[in-house]
């Protein structure tokens, strides 16, 4: 089946540290990927639309200068969580669809990265 | 406003018993409505897809409706065990293409 992967699991860090989150789709290529974040016993928030080749479009409320998307292939997203303070601090997870942002299939996800800002 | 419901209370059960749980969603009309399993420190792993023209769904212990009259959708797992225990969300398509948007999850422990 389809499989993402997605690198660091964890990461701890000073505060003012930038931190890259990357995503990749091993089995199938991914013109669009989910970013989403996850707060402590709260449901998945999507955060943007990564696709491949163009800039990425962010919901209402997400700072594009603080979560910078790049996805400059058809198997890696990156996100990159700029000048992280303590409230930035969460379980940040992708996900990707087989076919591309119109097929309709379901999302597979990655296994998530917990960012803890110090 | 939108939202989309789950029992945040979480479901306790015996083990052999079905397990149901809800979503109601109000001000959305996806075209389809997934479901889905997370367990701690993990990303979410898809089980089910319903379709807005489809009633009910299955796949091995798992059935799935979709009643797009009352705005909600039923996920039962049949014969439970204890490897069940988790955390259960939906969501719906919301948007273009495979936006989704989900609810807040109910978890599930399922007892010896």
């Amino acid at each position: 089946g389809a499989v993402v992967s997605q690198h660091p699991s964890r990461v701890i860090c000073k505060s003012g540290t930038s931190v890259k989150i990357e995503c990749r789709s091993l089995d199938f290529q991914a013109t669009t990927m989910f970013w989403y974040r996850q707060f402590p016993k709260q449901s998945l928030m999507l955060m943007a639309t990564s696709n491949e080749g163009s800039k990425a479009t962010y919901e209402q409320g997400v700072e594009k200068d603080k979560f910078l998307i790049n996805h400059a292939s058809l198997t890696l997203s990156t996100l990159t969580v700029t000048s992280a303070h303590p409230e930035d601090s969460s379980f940040y997870i992708c996900s990707a669809a087989e076919g591309g942002q119109y097929s309709n299939q379901p999302q597979h996800f990655g296994d998530g990265t917990r960012l803890s800002i110090l | 406003s939108q939202k989309i419901e789950q029992n945040s209370e979480a479901l306790n059960i015996q083990e052999g018993k079905t397990a149901t749980l809800t979503c109601n969603y109000t001000n959305y009309s996806p075209a389809y409505l997934q479901w889905y399993r997370q367990d701690p420190g993990r990303g979410p792993v898809f089980l089910l897809l319903i379709r807005e023209n489809e009633k009910e769904k299955r796949k091995e212990r798992l059935k799935v409706t979709f009643d797009t009259t009352l705005k909600q959708s039923l996920f039962h797992i049949t014969a439970s065990q204890p490897a069940d225990s988790a955390t259960y969300l939906c969501a719906l398509s919301a948007g273009a293409g495979n936006m989704l948007t989900f609810g807040g999850g109910t978890r599930l422990m399922v007892k010896p």
